[in-house]
């Protein structure tokens, strides 16, 4: 059964700093991984989508990379910003037709 | 990119009255959505997966007939809370993917659901 585990749970840092987020599965057969980003109250945004045969993606200030075969995967958040504070969920597939699994999140607070 | 548009964003009922919640695919056809639940500051908890055509399938715990679901095209998707109680209130999150998997699981804003 595929677990999903994020650390850390909950992160505060000044503005302004680089940041590291990180996401661990233990099943390495994956369709593909899944960032998102939720704000109280909000839906889920999808921040980066990596499929299993990419090693990364990048949008802006972020970067997320893949590594299957550790079962990491890694959300770089780079000259990070007030508006960046929210809840980070990474979320894996095991295949195209599957449901995907969830971390618990990390609750992330970036101070002015 | 892929947007799932979900409605109403809040909607307060009495107890004892459905409430109807939609989620729609914008600009892509979706054979299969999701429909979530959240209790404040706890995970996503997923309720059914919702299939176009067919009837849904339900986790484990989730009573079907108080929560009724309907697929009815590749676009749509509906979730009925029926004879609602106080304990029925909650957020709820639809999501929907795209049959080739190109966008990953792309989800709805979210409906608090309030029952007074």
């Amino acid at each position: 059964k595929q677990e999903v585990t994020q650390i850390p749970a909950a992160l505060s840092v000044p503005e302004g700093e680089n940041l590291v987020l990180n996401c661990s599965f233990t099943d390495s057969a994956i369709y593909n991984l899944q960032w998102f980003r939720q704000d109280p109250g909000k839906g889920l945004t999808s921040l980066l989508l990596i499929q299993s045969s990419q090693r990364e993606q990048t949008s802006g200030r972020l970067n997320a990379s893949l590594d299957k075969s550790s079962g990491r995967s890694t959300l770089y958040i780079a000259a990070s910003q007030p508006g960046d504070s929210a809840t980070y969920l990474c979320a894996v597939r095991k295949g195209r037709d599957d449901k995907i699994i969830f971390g618990k999140g990390t609750r992330l607070h970036i101070l002015p | 990119g892929a947007v799932v548009s979900q409605h109403p964003s809040r909607v307060i009922c009495k107890s004892g009255t459905s409430v109807k919640i939609e989620c729609r695919s914008l600009d892509f056809q979706a054979t299969t959505m999701f429909w979530y639940r959240q209790f404040p500051k706890q995970s996503l908890m997923l309720m059914a997966t919702s299939n176009e055509g067919s009837k849904a399938t339900y986790e484990q715990g989730v009573e079907k007939d108080k929560f009724l679901i309907n697929h009815a095209s590749l676009t749509l998707s509906t979730l009925t809370v029926t004879s609602a109680h106080p304990e029925d209130s909650s957020f709820y999150i639809c999501s929907a993917r795209d049959g080739q998997g190109k966008y990953g699981y792309t989800f709805g804003s979210g409906t608090r659901l309030t029952v007074v």
